[in-house]
């Protein structure tokens, strides 16, 4: 299967440490997209990327985060000095953009359980 | 992008159909409509899609309303694989861009 993939899968980490996730798309999707979602929620969008640029970002990308594309393949997002209310779960999917009027669903990985004690 | 409101829950009995509605007020003519679901410790998947008329694939069946203010996400016979949160989405283009998820409706399948 060559879903999307992310690891790790979990994360236990003590406030302020910085982290690091990673997302593998689907191979040849060109759109890469970060959601967060907490307990009882939807999930909620943060960024995402067309190829290796980033195209938009969430006022909820605060300046602690920061994502990267740079080959335009996987792409990490890392959160610096974590606080509790980083705690949730990290989801990533991919697309493929190729114009025509075709529908771009988009496939979404298992996610990152983040906690932050 | 125009909200939708869905009910935070419903039940179904297993091999009956299901009908998950949507209500969506405001969209305009250009929106799409995205139902998304999200099975337990997984993340969101793709169901199925329309725009004005309505659509059928192999997981279910969407039918819009004719003021497009409305539309009901039909599963024909629900399995305990289909207890999930279903998402209804308005965006104005055909999926290419950021989805904004509600809190979607928890279906719960008996058997």
């Amino acid at each position: 299967d060559t879903g999307v993939s992310q690891n790790p899968r979990h994360k236990i980490t003590k406030r302020g440490q910085n982290v690091t996730f990673r997302c593998d798309p689907i191979s040849e999707h060109n759109r890469l997209y970060w959601y967060r979602q907490t307990l009882g929620q939807g999930p909620e969008f943060l960024t995402y990327f067309q190829n290796e640029a980033q195209l938009e970002k969430s006022r909820l990308l605060s300046d602690r985060f920061s994502a990267e594309r740079p080959k335009g393949s996987f792409s990490t997002l890392e959160i610096q000095r974590t606080e509790q209310g980083d705690s949730a779960m990290y989801l990533c999917a991919s697309s493929l953009l190729i114009g025509g009027g075709a529908y771009y669903e988009q496939y979404f990985g298992p996610g990152t359980r983040l906690t932050v004690t | 992008d125009a909200k939708t409101t869905q009910p935070n829950s419903m039940e179904s009995n297993e091999e009956e159909p299901v009908h998950l509605p949507c209500n969506h007020s405001t969209i305009s003519g250009t929106d799409y409509i995205h139902w998304y679901r999200q099975l337990p410790s997984q993340g969101p998947e793709y169901v199925i899609h329309g725009l004005t008329s309505n659509v059928n694939n192999r997981m279910a069946s969407l039918a819009i309303a004719e003021d497009r203010k409305s539309s009901t996400l039909i599963l024909h016979r629900a399995t305990l694989r289909d207890a999930a949160v279903y998402y209804c989405i308005l965006s104005s283009n055909s999926g290419y861009s950021t989805l904004t998820f509600g809190k979607g409706t928890m279906l719960l399948v008996s058997p």
